[in-house]
């Protein structure tokens, strides 16, 4: 049973495009959806994260917004660039689990000159 | 992927062979993971430890073993490799409950013929 679902599998933009990931989740006690970058050949990097009780954060180029009540998140990538060419992964987890990660099934971002 | 070993970082194993992968952090981190990914499923648990000499079941954790016998090191091993366990195997490492950011080390690749 896959508890947190990610979409699109592939996606494609142009520089300076807007590229947004979704993720959904069904297990509603989950409360940490942090989101990960990975480059090929690489391990997993944090890029950025939010809690349940604020509806959007920002760092620099990057976007996370959520939905509680449709128990959704999405990643937006502001400008985005060539470099930002990798792999993206939603993840959830809950402050009961020691940090363990659920994990979608991953989007592949491809940002053309 | 500060902090966090892996060794080997690839390996050819035939049907039915053993081997154990090593994971080495020097963060003094409580809780270390071993997570499998494969395309189109993001990453999956296979095991997880809270702290030297424990360890727990993740989400896929059939046909592996583990072991934490000193804080810095978690190994993964494989008593009798099959083609399914063909994979990316990655450790992480976090210092504990949720919400505090997870590092991954850079992966071990893994082919069973």
């Amino acid at each position: 049973q896959q508890q947190v679902k990610q979409s699109p599998q592939s996606l494609i933009v142009q520089k300076g495009g807007i590229p947004i990931i979704n993720c959904a989740y069904e297990n509603t006690a989950f409360d940490y959806f942090p989101w990960y970058q990975q480059f090929p050949g690489k391990g997993p990097a944090l890029l950025i994260a939010i809690r349940p009780d604020v509806s959007e954060k920002k760092e620099g180029r990057f976007t996370i917004s959520f939905n509680k009540s449709a128990k959704q998140f999405s990643l937006h990538i502001m400008d985005s660039q060539p470099g930002d060419s990798a792999t993206y992964f939603c993840a959830a987890s809950k402050s009961t689990s020691g940090s363990r990660l659920t994990f979608g099934e991953g989007t592949q971002l491809t940002v053309n000159p | 992927n500060a902090g966090v070993t892996q060794t080997p970082k690839f390996r050819v194993l035939k049907t039915g062979q053993s081997m154990t992968l090593l994971c080495a952090q020097d963060m003094n981190h409580e809780y270390m993971y071993w997570y499998r990914q494969d395309p189109g499923m993001g990453l999956r648990l296979i095991h997880y430890s809270v702290g030297e000499g424990t360890t727990a079941k993740g989400e896929v954790p059939d046909g592996y073993n583990v072991s934490r016998l000193k804080k810095q090191n978690f190994l993964l091993g494989l008593e009798s490799a099959a083609p399914s366990q063909t994979s990316v195997y990655f450790c992480a490492i976090a210092s504990g409950s949720s919400g505090n950011t997870i590092y991954f080390g850079e992966g071990s690749w893994l082919t069973v013929v």
